[in-house]
C-alpha cells in the first residue's frame, strides 16, 4: 500500500532564511514519482517541484529544491531565501506507476508560517 | 486558457439530497481525478479515470459515483448525500508529469 508521510504539521521559518519540509514514502513499485504541491489561504494547488524514481540528480525549480533520499524513502522539500510569500500549505504527493496508469496520493501537508 | 473547471463552486445540501459536481478541462488530458480535502488534512483520492470510459476506486471511494463518458468531463455523483461529506473536493487532469487542479467545490451538507 503507498502512503505519504508528513510529519511536521506547523513550520515556522524567518524571511530570507532556508526550511526543509519532510516527505517520507512507502511504496513496494520500482517506478514512481514525487511532488510537491503548495497551498495558499485561496485555496489553489500550485505544483512546484517533480522527482522521478529513476532521476539521479536532485530536482530543482528556482528556490525549490528536492533532497530526493531513495534509500531512505524520503523527498524533503528545501525552500532557500524564503518570502513571506511562501506562507502556505505545502503537500507532498507520490504517483505509483502501474499497467493501467497512475494515480496520486497525498500526505497530510505542513504549514509554513514565514516570519518577517 | 480554462485549464481545469469545476462547477459549482460553492454548494449546501440537505442530508439524503444528492447531486453531481462536474469536472471540465480542455488539455486533452487522459487522467482525470477527484479528491477530497477535510480539514488540516491533505488530498484524499476518492475515484480516478484513466481514460474516457474507464473509472477507478481511490482511497475514500464509498458514497460516491463517477462517469467519464466524455474524455473532457468527469463527473463525480452522491447519491444521498452524508454530513460526513462536507468537504472541498478537488478535480484534477494530467497528461505527464504534473497534475491541474481545478478551483475547488466547497460543499456543505446539513
Amino acid at each position: 500500500a503507498q502512503k505519504i508521510t508528513q510529519t511536521q504539521p506547523g513550520m515556522f521559518v524567518q524571511e530570507k532564511e532556508a526550511v526543509t519540509l519532510d516527505c517520507t514514502y512507502d511504496t513496494s513499485d520500482p517506478s514512481y514519482g514525487l511532488f510537491w504541491y503548495k497551498q495558499p489561504s485561496s485555496g489553489e494547488m500550485i505544483f512546484l517541484i517533480y522527482q522521478g524514481s529513476y532521476d539521479q540528480q536532485n530536482a530543482t525549480e528556482g528556490r525549490y529544491s528536492l533532497n530526493f533520499q531513495k534509500a531512505r524513502k524520503s523527498a524533503n522539500l528545501v525552500i532557500s531565501a524564503s518570502q513571506l510569500g511562501d506562507s502556505a500549505m505545502y503537500f507532498c504527493a507520490m504517483r505509483e506507476v502501474y499497467t493501467g496508469g497512475f494515480k496520486t496520493i497525498f500526505g497530510a501537508g505542513t504549514r509554513l508560517f514565514v516570519k518577517a | 486558457n480554462a485549464g481545469v473547471t469545476q462547477t459549482p463552486k460553492f454548494r449546501v445540501l440537505k442530508t439524503g439530497q444528492s447531486m453531481t459536481l462536474l469536472c471540465a478541462q480542455d488539455m486533452n488530458h487522459e487522467y482525470m481525478y477527484w479528491y477530497r480535502q477535510d480539514p488540516g488534512m491533505g488530498l484524499r483520492l476518492i475515484h480516478y479515470s484513466v481514460g474516457e470510459g474507464t473509472t477507478a476506486k481511490g482511497e475514500v471511494p464509498d458514497g460516491y459515483n463517477v462517469s467519464r463518458l466524455k474524455k473532457q468531463n468527469f463527473l463525480l455523483g452522491l447519491e444521498s448525500a452524508a454530513p460526513s461529506q462536507t468537504s472541498v473536493y478537488f478535480c484534477a487532469s494530467a497528461a505527464g508529469v504534473e497534475a491541474f487542479f481545478g478551483q475547488g467545490t466547497r460543499l456543505t451538507v446539513v
